[in-house]
């Protein structure tokens, strides 16, 4: 199965905002509502910060706003902050597996 | 607090067998969550390898074929990974992850190198 396609990076000044694209299939993203994005800084593990498309786990704050439409999800980061820097990986539910994306790098400038 | 570890050898040599095994304190491994192994390499990115329930199912990724199994011993609150005949592809930093009933991982071990070198 093929990985889901992220924009490599993105990039916006302090409080701006900024959103990241995660191109699937039918086979995946367009038939499940299991999308989850994750967050990762360097040298530590991935972090869930949205499940089913929307949702935000405890602690997350709603600066962080997810969607779906037909195959592609969304993460959209608003007012970015210094500490949202990272590496930023969709991943969708397909059928008895899951596939990851091929991860985008947020730069806060 | 949930917290999962990985242990295992550090380095494996090629065509030999990669084992290791995740321990899950705070939380018991015998409620309703999968559990399982999701690598890191620069070349490959992010994979999921495979996942077990208490129940004894598990489920793999097609890409690894026929070389791994996904275990749970529930009485020693733990779940493994083996992977047969390594090449250097197989080179990464192994995660064991808690899963979610809607497929999301929630909660990450810190992850383990595992290099495959002669």
């Amino acid at each position: 199965q093929s990985a889901l396609t992220q924009p490599p990076s993105a990039s916006g000044s302090p409080g701006q905002s900024i959103s990241i694209s995660c191109t699937g299939t039918s086979r995946d993203i367009g038939t499940y509502n299991y999308v989850s994005w994750y967050q990762q800084h360097p040298g530590k593990a991935p972090k869930l910060i949205i499940y089913e498309v929307y949702k935000r786990p405890s602690g997350v704050p709603d600066r962080f706003s997810a969607s779906k439409s037909g195959n592609t999800a969304s993460l959209t980061v608003f007012g970015l902050q210094a500490e949202d820097e990272a590496d930023y990986y969709c991943t969708s539910y397909a059928t008895t597996h899951y596939v990851f994306g091929t991860g985008t790098k947020v730069t806060v400038l | 607090q949930v917290q999962l570890q990985e242990s295992g050898p550090g380095l494996v040599k090629p065509s030999e067998t990669l084992s290791l095994t995740c321990g899950v304190s705070g939380f018991s491994i015998s409620s309703n969550y999968y559990w399982a192994w999701i690598r890191q390499s620069p070349e490959r990115g992010l994979e999921w390898i495979g996942s077990v329930h208490h129940s004894g199912y598990t489920s793999y990724n097609p890409s690894f074929k026929s070389r791994v199994t996904v275990s749970i011993d529930t009485s020693r609150s733990h779940f493994s990974l083996t992977l047969t005949s390594v090449a250097a592809a197989d080179t990464a930093v192994y995660y064991c992850v808690r899963t979610m009933q809607s497929a999301a991982f929630d909660m990450w071990g810190q992850g383990t190198l595992v290099t495959v070198s002669s």
